[in-house]
């Protein structure tokens, strides 16, 4: 299996416009996550999904930010308007139920985000 | 929410020496997970601990679950060059919550 994919690897945008983040889980996995991580607050939880239905989206700074999972397969971070305070690396991470435990989550490489 | 309060911050060592860090936390975490970063990647699984007393070991790491469940360490054996890195400890605060809280990371450095 590839891993978890996301797309792309970096982003350079200007104040304002719109930022769409990508992830491709592992084939299987039925568990979704994005996080985000700042040198300033570490890594934490934006949203994450369970078969495709948002679980959990107290993590989500603002109404500027959104998520959706149309299928098992495909996820997307949108950010709009974006402001230079959302420069960060936005990961995507994957994982599955065994037994009464959630396993360990797979990351992405990251997206790095930089608004200017 | 949640926090979980991992030292030291940041280490300083030789190669061929061994490291030891830890994490701890307010409330009780019924999983512990180890996690290494290395620059421009993303987190990769490095132990998993799922039962309170348990000490697991993966070639020259080794992790325990604390008793009390609110704590964890990893420990580092004869460290080499691709040892460097941020390593995070994270874990699942409630039987089958989803939600995995990392700590604040600890940047291994090996000087030459």
């Amino acid at each position: 299996d590839a891993g978890v994919i996301q797309s792309p690897r970096h982003e350079v945008t200007e104040m304002g416009q719109e930022v769409t983040l990508r992830c491709k889980p592992i084939s299987g996995h039925d568990y979704l996550f994005w996080y985000r991580q700042t040198m300033m607050r570490g890594l934490e939880l934006l949203i994450y999904f369970n078969n495709n239905v948002p679980i959990d989206d107290s993590g989500m700074p603002e109404d500027r930010f959104s998520a959706k999972m149309p299928n098992a397969s495909f996820s997307t971070l949108k950010i709009q308007p974006s402001e230079p305070r959302d420069s960060a690396v936005y990961f995507c991470a994957s994982s599955f139920r065994q037994g009464g435990y959630l396993a360990e989550a797979f990351f992405g490489q990251g997206t790095r985000l930089t608004v200017v | 929410g949640q926090q979980l309060n991992q030292s030291p911050q940041s280490m300083f060592i030789q190669e061929g020496e061994d490291v030891s860090m830890n994490c701890t936390s307010s409330s009780i975490f019924n999983t512990w997970l180890w996690y290494k970063q290395d620059p421009g990647e993303g987190p990769v699984l490095l132990i998993a601990l799922y039962k309170a007393g348990e000490l697991t070991s993966n070639g020259r790491l080794t992790a325990q679950f604390g008793i009390t469940r609110k704590d964890s360490f990893l420990n580092i054996s004869a460290s080499i060059p691709s040892d460097v890195g941020i390593y995070f400890c994270a874990g699942h605060s409630n039987f089958g919550n989803e939600k995995l809280t990392f700590g604040t990371g600890t940047r291994l450095t090996i000087i030459p």
